[in-house]
């Protein structure tokens, strides 16, 4: 079946400008991770989904980031006034999460956001 | 503060020798997980970890988990060029449904 999927795959954009980074995960997964990662580095946890809400936001850097996922399904990523900082691939992962049993992640192909 | 830690970080090797990747992890948990990552892409599942005692293999590759000793490993058979790849653990743990990870293990397996 189909995996997660991510779009775009790339993204460069200007300093100061706002970004969505889109994530498709897998048809009747409920929960939901977006991650950061840079060169050389694990995934970092940014926040995470059960079904439309957002059960854990405490991995996002500052108010500029903000994500949704409105009808449970697919999320989208928002950076507001974004920073040279920011650049990272950004990684998204589903999984059929249930508690004390099993957590594998599936991650989609990230966006590698570029900022100038 | 749980800690996943991974020796060695980065590992050089010739195509038919043996080795292992170690993931020691600092707090109870039965549930640990290895993902590939090849440059520049994403990560791949590779094995799901959920018992003590638990083995698996794939080819080249196998993992175990003691959850006694909060040791997972994974062993490479006869290396071949294609397993050049950064290597990580993550720990799934009860209370949390994050996992937490490793920093990776870089392997680098030369013909």
């Amino acid at each position: 079946g189909a995996g997660v999927s991510q779009t775009p795959s790339n993204k460069v954009t200007e300093k100061g400008k706002y970004v969505e980074l889109r994530c498709d995960p897998i048809s009747g997964h409920t929960a939901l991770y977006w991650y950061r990662q840079s060169l050389g580095q694990g995934p970092e946890f940014l926040i995470y989904f059960q079904g439309t809400g957002a059960a854990d936001d405490s991995g996002l850097p500052n108010d500029r980031f903000f994500a949704v996922r409105p009808e449970g399904s697919v999320s989208t990523l928002k950076i507001q006034r974004t920073e040279r900082g920011d650049s990272a691939v950004y990684l998204c992962a589903s999984s059929s999460y249930l508690a004390g049993v099993n957590n594998e992640q599936f991650f989609g192909p990230g966006t590698r956001l570029t900022v100038l | 503060e749980l800690k996943v830690e991974q020796n060695p970080l980065f590992l050089s090797m010739q195509e038919g020798k043996n080795y292992t990747i170690y993931c020691n992890y600092s707090t109870t948990s039965d549930r640990l997980y290895w993902y590939r990552q090849d440059p520049g892409k994403s990560l791949e599942s590779l094995f799901v970890l959920l018992s003590n005692g638990a083995v698996k293999q794939e080819g080249r590759l196998m993992a175990s988990l003691d959850t006694k000793a909060r040791l997972s490993t994974l062993h490479i058979t006869a290396a071949v060029h294609d397993l050049s790849a950064t290597y990580f653990c993550a720990v799934d743990m009860d209370s949390n449904y994050q996992l937490i990870w490793g920093a990776g293990t870089k392997l680098i397996i030369k013909p």
